[in-house]
């Protein structure tokens, strides 16, 4: 059965701190791996890995996949209040042309001033 | 990109009633899927909505209590019918552009809360 892990499932940290979240999946038929932000009700994306250890960037956000360990990490710079959300991690999954995402348990992030 | 919207984005309702929640999409999209997220957990698929023909429901999901409509490429519903409080979720409707990519889009989401 495809799974997504995410640790931790909560972490609370001072504005400036740096933050490194963790996802790491089994899946068949790997195809790629999401992050996305969640404040309050809807999801927004952040970013598609697809290649081993090309690192996407933006801004204060970074993530890198390895698709040898099968997991993945998103790193926050000099972390501010705006970046508490909820953090998911997603794999697509399913037979191609039918591809459902399975979303891990997500890491509720808390910036303290 | 798309852009989606829900509606209603909350709602209140009584047990025992139905709500359904309206998606609506800016552009042509080639897959619809709805979500549930309970309160403190992630998202879990319900379903997903095929344009013309009957939803494809995830295991543990049954048309009687979630039927879905997708009349065509940019619009769909989710009704979830006979209610308890233990349907009290955020239902998210969400599309992909692409039948290849992994990119998936969502609306604001509708939060329910079932008396």
């Amino acid at each position: 059965e495809d799974k997504v892990v995410q640790s931790p499932l909560s972490l609370v940290v001072h504005e400036g701190d740096t933050v490194t979240l963790n996802c790491s999946y089994e899946v068949t038929n790997f195809r790629s791996l999401l992050w996305y932000k969640q404040e309050k009700k809807a999801p927004t994306f952040l970013f598609m890995l697809t290649s081993s250890g090309i690192e996407k960037k933006s801004g204060r956000l970074s993530s890198i996949l390895d698709k040898k360990e099968l997991f993945s990490i998103l790193n926050i710079t000099a972390t501010q209040t705006g970046d508490s959300a909820i953090y998911l991690c997603a794999v697509p999954h399913g037979i191609q042309g039918a591809q459902k995402l399975v979303f891990g348990q997500g890491t509720r992030l808390t910036i303290n001033p | 990109s798309a852009v989606i919207s829900q509606k209603p984005s909350r709602d209140i309702c009584q047990r025992g009633t139905s709500l359904t929640i309206q998606c609506q999409v800016d552009s042509q999209v080639t897959m619809m899927f709805w979500y549930r997220q309970q309160p403190g957990q992630s998202l879990t698929l319900i379903a997903t909505a095929n344009q013309g023909s009957e939803a494809t429901y995830e295991s543990g999901f049954v048309i009687d209590k979630f039927p879905i409509s997708r009349p065509n490429l940019t619009f769909s519903t989710l009704t979830v019918s006979n209610l308890s409080p233990e349907d009290s979720s955020i239902y998210l409707c969400s599309a992909r552009t692409d039948r290849d990519t992994g990119e998936l889009f969502f609306g604001e989401g509708s939060r329910l809360t079932v008396l």
